[in-house]
């Protein structure tokens, strides 16, 4: 069946460090691939996706490619701020079915 | 502005008693979702609706019931069966997953800010 593997956390950065989450994915067929973000007593917000191999989904300086050969989705951040603080999911979608999710990985970015 | 709505956010269930948890959405999306999320165990699907009057069980869906009599409703119960339901509850919708057939699977799910359910 389909499964989508991220790394663990928590991950503690400073402030303006580079970011990098691992996200690989098992499915059949041609999935989608979608990054969430969740805050703090809050539900999930859909921060970026890809729908085919080598598309690049980006939003608010996060950056993630779809990569079918190495079946990885990996989240990206030039500089990361302390706002993004959160937990991240991977997930993915093929045909007709419901997402797919990672088990979340927690960020916290010090000022 | 469209979205999904969530209520309560927080509810308190004493042991053997039912509790419903509400989920409505004005996104005229056919498709809905209820997830649970447990620490450390990401999100699991409990159960899903495509369309009005049809449900699917999720990976999780022993002790929990659900009902899709509206497009726009589709509320979960937690039965005394479920023994351990404390958790964060999160509802989802979907475009349609089945009237299109091509390109149902670029659709993002959109959610609701959850509600916490907590055992007396």
């Amino acid at each position: 069946g389909n499964s989508v593997t991220q790394m663990e956390g928590p991950v503690t950065l400073s402030e303006e460090a580079f970011l990098t989450i691992n996200c690989t994915y098992t499915a059949t067929g041609y999935p989608s691939l979608f990054w969430y973000v969740q805050y703090p007593g809050e539900g999930l917000q859909l921060l970026l996706k890809a729908t085919k191999a080598d598309d690049k989904g980006s939003n608010k300086g996060f950056e993630a490619t779809y990569r079918k050969e190495t079946t990885s989705f990996h989240l990206e951040k030039g500089s990361v701020q302390v706002s993004d603080s959160a937990v991240y999911f991977c997930a993915l979608r093929s045909g007709n079915t419901p997402l797919v999710f990672g088990k979340g990985t927690r960020l916290s970015v010090i000022a | 502005d469209g979205g999904i709505t969530q209520s309560p956010k927080y509810l308190f269930r004493k042991e053997g008693q039912n509790v419903t948890l509400s989920c409505e959405q004005n996104l005229n999306h056919d498709a809905m979702y209820w997830y649970r999320q447990d620490p450390g165990q990401g999100l699991r699907l409990i159960y899903y609706s495509q369309i009005v009057n049809d449900f699917q069980k999720g990976d999780i869906a022993e002790g929990y019931s659900v009902s899709r009599e509206k497009k726009e409703s589709f509320p979960l119960t937690v039965t005394s069966a479920q023994k351990n339901p404390t958790a964060f509850y999160l509802c989802a919708s979907s475009i349609d997953l089945w009237r299109q057939s091509l390109g149902n699977s670029n659709q993002p799910q959109h959610f609701g800010d959850g509600t916490r359910l907590s055992i007396l």
